[in-house]
């Protein structure tokens, strides 16, 4: 079976300009979620996409979005990228999003996005 | 707000035995789990506790506490290959809400 996929793995952009990244689940996962991963603020959630609908939102300006398309892979769009957006981007799939909340349930990493801000 | 703590280094010898404490802060509790990652690599699943007490999982180990909001992970016979950071992470409530600790960079030597 194969793992989460993420495309680009690494990108370059400047600021002001917007980028969207691509995800890929485990066949059969159902669940998207996006982290922000930042040596300084360590690994954060941005938000979760389940049957195409959004169910949960970490703490991130309305700059961050995502969407989840019907055969569940997803895309997250940051615009307007500032300096401080330069991050490594995980998305983690999961059967139903329950990770963390059910023991029956685990979520997979993909490899990241590694974008920088110049 | 939600706050786990790590510490930021650990060093041990190849063949030891670590603990990696983390305590935790959430306004919400339903288990706490740790994850591994090597530089470069994918966050990876290592074990999950729901309950107080000791789950293990080969040379892996994970404890928790919930009336003390602490829990370890214990890396028996260390090999060099667990030179590695590892997370721990509460699931805080509905659907993948998972605060996560600023992880514990695991070195070992020889």
């Amino acid at each position: 079976k194969a793992g989460v996929t993420q495309t680009p793995r690494y990108l370059i952009k400047t600021r002001g300009q917007q980028v969207t990244l691509s995800c890929s689940p485990i066949s059969g996962h159902r669940s998207v979620s996006w982290y922000q991963q930042t040596p300084g603020q360590g690994l954060q959630f941005l938000f979760e996409y389940f049957s195409e609908t959004q169910r949960n939102k970490g703490n991130f300006p309305g700059r961050f979005s995502g969407r989840q398309f019907s055969n569940s892979r997803s895309e997250m769009n940051v615009s307007t990228l500032e300096l401080g957006d330069s991050a490594l981007y995980l998305c983690a799939s999961s059967l139903s999003g329950l990770a963390g909340v059910n023991i029956k349930e685990t979520q997979y990493f993909g490899p990241g996005t590694r974008l920088l801000v110049l | 707000g939600q706050s786990l703590e790590q510490p930021s280094e650990v060093t041990a010898v190849e063949g030891a035995i670590v603990q990696i404490n983390c305590t935790y802060q959430t306004s919400g509790f339903y288990g706490l789990s740790w994850y591994q990652q090597h530089d470069g690599g994918a966050p990876t699943f290592l074990s999950y506790n729901a309950l107080d007490g000791l789950e293990e999982t080969g040379r892996f180990s994970s404890f928790l506490s919930r009336s003390d909001s602490y829990g370890y992970l214990l890396l028996q016979e260390l090999q060099m290959k667990d030179s590695a950071s590892y997370f721990c992470a509460v699931g805080t409530g509905g659907y993948q809400k998972v605060t996560f600790g600023t992880g514990t960079k695991l070195q070992v030597i020889p």
